[in-house]
């Protein structure tokens, strides 16, 4: 089975610590794409990254970071996490530079930030 | 920007009963894909469906089936025979103009009553 994996299914970090999360899929996907999903405002893009030590801002990157070191794995980082980034957080990859195909979704990480 | 509208944040539906969720969005380009997501409450996000936009068959898989209408910019989904294993959050997604990442809406709650 294909597979997305969030390192954490969830986190409780307090205000102004550094947050990673990371993300692993075994599908050898060119694509990694990090969202943030709030209750009415659906899925949000924060970062994505179509290659290695290649990323891209989404909608919303403030505040944010990514890694992506290796093809496999792709990491976000909260440089100094704050309260409103209290959230779901998404993983998905894709297999190519069209999102024609859609996306496998790793089961997220519950981020609370105290 | 692109959008994507679920105007129905909660539905309910009786066991074996149909439902029908609906989703329009905005996009200029004539060749496109359209994507509906079930997240159940594990939360792994799951394809259900995919439609190609230049098709005039509307696709179906088992008992879920869509009601593509390309004019309207509408995209709904028909669960037929409802099961309890229904319930989750349904997500209608699309790519945006550049076609290399998806654009969500936010979610409709689907409740399965026995």
């Amino acid at each position: 089975d294909v597979k997305v994996t969030q390192s954490s299914r969830y986190l409780v970090k307090r205000t102004g610590e550094k947050v990673f999360l990371e993300c692993v899929q075994d599908m050898d996907h060119e694509n990694m794409f990090w969202y943030r999903q709030d209750p009415g405002l659906g899925l949000r893009l924060i970062y994505f990254s179509y290659d290695v030590k290649m990323k891209e801002k989404g909608d919303i990157p403030e505040g944010y970071s990514v890694s992506r070191e290796k093809k496999e794995r792709f990491s976000l980082i909260l440089e100094s996490a704050s309260t409103n980034q209290t959230s779901m957080y998404l993983c998905a990859s894709s297999s190519s530079g069209s999102a024609n195909y859609g996306y496998t979704f790793g089961s997220g990480t519950r981020l609370t930030v105290v | 920007a692109q959008t994507v509208t679920q105007s129905q944040p909660e539905m309910s539906v009786q066991e074996a009963e149909t439902v029908t969720l609906s989703c329009t969005y905005d996009t200029s380009e004539s060749d496109y894909y359209l994507f509906w997501y079930k997240q159940p409450p594990s939360r792994q996000m799951i394809l259900v469906i995919r439609q190609e936009a230049y098709k005039q068959q509307n696709a179906t898989e088992n008992r879920f089936s869509v009601n593509f209408q390309k004019a309207a910019k509408s995209f709904s989904l028909k669960i037929s025979d409802s099961q309890l294993g229904d319930a989750a959050m349904y997500f209608c997604a699309y790519p945006n103009e550049y076609g290399n990442k998806l654009v969500f809406g936010a979610g409709t709650i689907l409740r399965v009553k026995s």
